[in-house]
Formats: C-alpha cells, sequence, structure tokens
C-alpha cells in the first residue's frame, strides 16, 4: 500500500470549513484514497473513499488532484464534535481474497476551536 | 454505536501475564478484525477471521493469538505480555471476507495496560 502523508495538527474555527491534506505520491492507479476518523481514542469510523472522482456524503467531500498524488479532506461547517484525529489511508479496494496488513499511522488531529 | 462489542472496557495486568479480549461483530458479520494501537505505532492490524477460519495475518506476535468461534465471536488472545503490549486494542466487522475498509465497522475498544 502507498504510504501517505498529513500535517499533525490543524485548528478550525467552529462553523468554517475544515480542509485536512494527504500526500500519497507513490499510489497506484487501482488504490483508493480512505478517509476514517478517531473520536477520543473510541474505534475509527470511516468517511468517505474515492478513486479518481471527487465524491461527497452527508459527512463529507473529497477532492483528488487530477495526478492523484495528493487529496483533500473537506468538512464543510466543521463543529465541537469533528474534533478527531482524522487518518488518510490508501490501498486496494479488494472486494475478495484476504485482507492484508495496513497502519493507518498517525494522522492529523483537528482541534475545532469556538 | 457501531453495532460491535468488546470487553472488557479497560484491563490492567501484570507482565507475563496472559489476558483474554473479547470481540462480538455486528449481526449478520461473518469477518472480525483485530487491531492495535499504541501510541508510537498508530493503528495497525494485526488478524481477520473470516468464517471461523483465519483469513489474513498482519503484525501479530507469536505471543499473540486468536480464534472465531462458531456463533462467530472473535476472542484475542495475550500472553507474556511486556510494557510494551499496553495499547487499544480495536476488533472491527465486516460482512464480507475482502476486507474493504469502508465496510468495517469498530467497536470500542480494549485498553490494556500492562504494569
Amino acid at each position: 500500500d502507498a504510504k501517505t502523508t498529513q500535517p499533525p495538527s490543524m485548528d478550525c474555527a467552529e462553523g468554517r470549513a475544515a480542509n485536512l491534506p494527504c500526500n500519497h505520491s507513490t499510489i497506484s492507479g487501482n488504490e483508493y484514497v480512505y478517509w476514517y476518523r478517531q473520536i477520543h481514542s473510541q474505534g475509527p469510523q470511516y468517511i468517505i473513499h474515492g478513486l479518481k472522482n471527487n465524491e461527497t456524503n452527508e459527512m463529507a467531500s473529497l477532492i483528488i488532484t487530477e495526478d492523484r498524488k495528493s487529496s483533500t479532506l473537506i468538512l464543510p461547517h466543521a463543529t465541537l464534535r469533528d474534533t478527531a484525529v482524522y487518518y488518510c489511508i490508501v490501498r486496494y479496494n479488494r472486494n475478495s481474497g484476504g485482507y492484508q496488513k495496513v497502519t493507518f499511522g498517525t494522522g492529523t488531529k483537528l482541534q475545532v476551536i469556538p | 454505536d457501531s453495532g460491535v462489542t468488546q470487553t472488557p472496557k479497560h484491563l490492567i495486568t501484570a507482565t507475563g501475564q496472559r489476558v483474554t479480549l473479547r470481540c462480538s461483530p455486528r449481526s449478520g458479520d461473518l469477518s472480525v478484525y483485530w487491531y492495535q494501537q499504541s501510541l508510537d505505532q498508530g493503528l495497525q492490524f494485526l488478524i481477520q477471521y473470516y468464517n471461523g477460519e483465519e483469513r489474513a495475518k498482519g503484525n501479530i506476535l507469536e505471543r499473540f493469538s486468536a480464534q472465531q468461534f462458531p456463533d462467530l465471536h472473535s476472542e484475542l488472545n495475550l500472553s507474556s505480555l511486556e510494557l510494551g503490549d499496553s495499547a487499544l486494542y480495536f476488533c472491527a466487522s465486516s460482512a464480507t471476507a475482502g476486507g474493504r475498509l469502508d465496510e468495517q465497522y469498530f467497536g470500542p475498544g480494549t485498553r490494556l495496560t500492562v504494569t
């Protein structure tokens, strides 16, 4: 799986958009970009994933650059409950076969400020 | 609430001891995954079981073992514990064997402290 690089921490004002970057310059053609978050040592929670096109769901938007070497997770109106560690993971979207090892890395600690 | 349950929530034990962590997957899910999260290593995949059989192995130490029972709950056994085994241990479940990240639901975790 491709390695990702994220800033260790970011602040965002409540109500503003939070833009969390991720670099994955060694991503291969059929690897997806996944985003998870972990709120204060709770179990990680899936947010969104994408391959090439930008994606949006009820939680967030994912913008992937044309060369796919980086992406940005956007929380459109950050709330205090969005304070968490956000993980960017790049891997194959296998739907069969065994699940190979994956490491979530250390992510970006997002602090939403009132 | 993800529907995945883990017990106990907290566990404190001494070096050299053995402990068992338990996980019940979401109703209908056949796969169980175990992860370890320590302060310096981030969240790492340990092992996966699908419908009672080991499916994939990650960074699991030989002192650790797991199994999945006919009722699909799983147990992670940690033996000869060392201080460095202190961590959060998460279990996740999914319906399929393939391990797609977007299909995994994580439990609340067990915090293990080895003294």
